[in-house]
């Protein structure tokens, strides 16, 4: 049973654009849905993180779009970069009650940006 | 520094053999995750300790994996008698205690490559 849900597999845009890369989750008690960036051969490194109470959150460049009811948040990636070229994957995980952290991942979506 | 120390980077073993990772977290955090990342994506968590205890194992194939997290000692996750189906990514990643129900994220080592051939 895959408990997150993430897509498109992969993504091409040209700089400047604004690729989004969506994510469902089944699990009503996940209260923490960090994003990740991966490289080549690198392990994941976080992005941007929200917890259900928020709709939005930004940093920089990224901004996470949350619907609570929908089940359902989103990566947008403003004046993309073809340094943004990498893998991203969204997770999700439960950190109320102190019983649990561990980060339930999706499958991951290769975003290339064209110069 | 601020880095999850992964070692070794590569490790080729053959079927039947028994391979040995080790993971150093930032000092001062206090859990500790494995996960194992196989066909390039697919992440799946193996074991997190706080400090030297399991915290969760549900992850573990116990009959051939265990995993340490000993007192001034790099945690260890041990593989015995590899399987082809082994080979991947294993990534340790670290975090701090959570204070107030404040996650503060976690920070992933590079990962070692395991192949069994």
């Amino acid at each position: 049973q895959q408990q997150v849900k993430q897509s498109p597999q992969s993504l091409i845009v040209q700089k400047g654009g604004i690729p989004i890369i969506n994510c469902a989750y089944e699990n009503t008690a996940f209260d923490y849905f960090p994003w990740y960036q991966q490289f080549p051969g690198k392990g994941p490194a976080l992005l941007i993180a929200i917890r259900p109470d928020v709709s939005e959150k930004k940093e920089g460049r990224f901004t996470i779009s949350f619907n609570k009811s929908a089940k359902q948040f989103s990566l947008h990636i403003m004046d993309s970069q073809p340094g943004d070229s990498a893998t991203y994957f969204c997770a999700a995980s439960i950190e109320e009650g102190g019983s649990n952290y561990k980060l339930t991942f999706g499958k991951g979506t290769l975003l290339t940006v064209n110069p | 520094g601020e880095e999850v120390a992964q070692t070794p980077k590569h490790l080729v073993r053959g079927e039947g053999q028994k391979a040995k990772l080790y993971c150093a977290p930032i000092k001062g955090h206090s859990y500790v995750f494995w996960y194992q990342q196989v066909l390039k994506n697919e992440f799946k968590f193996l074991i997190s300790f706080q400090n030297e205890n399991v915290f969760d194992e549900t992850g573990m194939p116990k009959e051939r994996f265990s995993a340490k997290c000993l007192p001034n000692s790099p945690c260890s996750l041990e593989i015995q008698a590899t399987k082809l189906e082994d080979s991947a990514v294993y990534f340790c990643a670290s975090s701090r205690t959570r204070q107030g129900g404040i996650n503060y994220g976690y920070t992933f080592g590079s990962g070692t490559r395991l192949t069994v051939v």
